[in-house]
């Protein structure tokens, strides 16, 4: 079956230090997979997809993400986080043979001043 | 305007009552999606369709239904509304293996 764990609940991170929110997945075949970012009261915002190609890809405001195959995971970067990145963040995987797009619990990031 | 637009944004219904939440997208795509969020569940899907005669349950299908009137058109339906249908509802849209673009949202409370 299609899935996407999302492990951390919340994440909390100085401004300024690195951030990663962690994905894994699960899904027959080649993955399509993204992430999305919602503020509050907002609806969901796409920042950045890996259909294939480079493992390492770049999106929104400064965000990137590594696909790792062989650990199915998929987890969302900044090198530098700011308190503006303090919002929701969804991980999803779309199959490529069905083609349904599910999605992970969500991660609250806050960034501290 | 947006590309996804759900009506209404905000509606309060009794429990029983037959309601429904319209989608409309005007970016050309074929695939079209109704998710709830509920805090700490995440977005679950509920249907999706690919066509105006492709329609396919979801996750949480039950208690809802859905129409497909055009292919810029995507309705969903509470039948009977019960409580814990309270929920935001989103509406999303995208085209084979790609992103989707979402709507603003329903908050729906059932009373």
């Amino acid at each position: 079956a299609q899935s996407v764990a999302q492990p951390e609940d919340q994440v909390n991170v100085a401004e300024g230090n690195p951030l990663t929110v962690k994905c894994t997945y699960s899904v027959s075949g080649n993955p399509y997979l993204f992430w999305y970012v919602q503020y509050p009261n907002r609806g969901l915002q796409f920042l950045l997809k890996y259909i294939t190609g480079d493992n390492l890809v770049k999106g929104s405001y400064g965000f990137e993400a590594e696909f790792n195959k062989s650990q199915t995971s998929f987890h969302l970067k900044k090198p530098s986080a700011l308190v503006s990145d303090s919002a929701l963040y969804f991980c999803a995987v779309r199959s490529w043979s069905t083609d349904k797009l599910i999605f992970g619990t969500g991660t609250r990031l806050q960034v501290f001043p | 305007d947006a590309d996804v637009t759900q009506t209404p944004r905000n509606r309060i219904t009794k429990t029983g009552k037959r309601i429904m939440l319209e989608c409309s997208q005007t970016k050309g795509h074929d695939r079209m999606y109704w998710y709830r969020q509920d805090p700490g569940l995440g977005l679950r899907l509920i249907y999706y369709s690919f066509d105006v005669k492709d329609i396919n349950k979801g996750e949480i299908s039950d208690g809802y239904s859905v129409s497909r009137q055009a292919q810029a058109k995507f309705s969903l339906s509470l039948e009977s509304a019960i409580p814990n249908q309270t929920a935001l509802y989103f509406c999303a849209t995208s085209a084979s293996g790609s992103e989707a673009f979402f709507g603003q949202g329903t908050r729906l409370t059932v009373v």
